[in-house]
């Protein structure tokens, strides 16, 4: 059974750099066909999709952010990450790191992210 | 951006319903749509990928239909646990995109 966890600080201040990785166990990172995908949520609000990595480690972001988002794989440790710069108040969020092929399978808990000084 | 949108964005129906959600994309997706299911202080659970296919482990009452821009989630026949917020996703171009929701209430 495939599991994702979220990991990183809980406050960033504005304008600072927003880090999380996603640790993924259960099953090989590198192995079959998926990707590996970060969604945010707003409190209260909809489904945001950030971007996401191949096993090959292409990517795809969303345009929105696409200037201040960077997501990375680490196979030795069977991990992927995501970093959003220059953060603000908007970027206030419930981070999910996921996998996805046809649709998202499996999810994360969910890690909360304040941006506040 | 391919923009998804669900309707209703909230309904109320009784145990034993059968509700329908739509959402429609503003270009042709083929059938690359995913539905979800998200209730509160959860991540969302997948129900349906690729239009129709129902998600190993998920109950028959959920189905999935259509293609092209026009899609729709039916629950045949209401649970107590399916009072919760649906939203679909679009997998066919990039950047990919969810709809809006759909919260279902208990009536």
């Amino acid at each position: 059974q495939v599991q994702l966890q979220e990991s990183g600080p809980g406050l960033v201040k504005p304008s600072q750099t927003l880090s999380l990785t996603c640790t993924v166990s259960g099953g090989s990172i590198s192995s079959g066909s998926y990707y590996w995908s970060w969604i945010r949520q707003p409190a209260g609000k909809g489904l945001e999709w950030i971007g996401r990595i191949y096993t090959s480690g292409s990517t795809n972001y969303n345009p929105s952010l696409k200037s201040r988002v960077t997501i990375s794989v680490d196979t030795s440790k069977n991990q992927f990450s995501l970093k959003l710069s220059s953060v603000t108040a908007a970027d206030t969020a419930v981070y999910y790191c996921a996998r996805d092929l046809l649709g998202i399978d499996y999810w994360g808990q969910g890690t909360l992210v304040t941006v506040s000084s | 951006a391919i923009q998804l949108t669900q309707s209703p964005s909230s309904l109320s129906a009784s145990v034993g319903d059968r509700v329908t959600i739509t959402c429609r994309a503003s270009q042709g997706i083929s059938s690359a749509l995913a539905w979800y299911q998200q209730k509160p202080g959860k991540a969302p659970k997948l129900l349906i990928y690729d239009a129709s296919s129902l998600e190993s482990g998920v109950p028959s009452r959920f189905s999935g239909s259509g293609s092209g821009t026009d899609f729709t989630l039916t629950i045949s026949s209401l649970q107590p646990e399916d009072f919760a917020t649906y939203y679909c996703q679009q997998f066919n171009n990039y950047p990919l995109t969810f709809g809006g929701g759909t919260k279902v209430e208990i009536k």
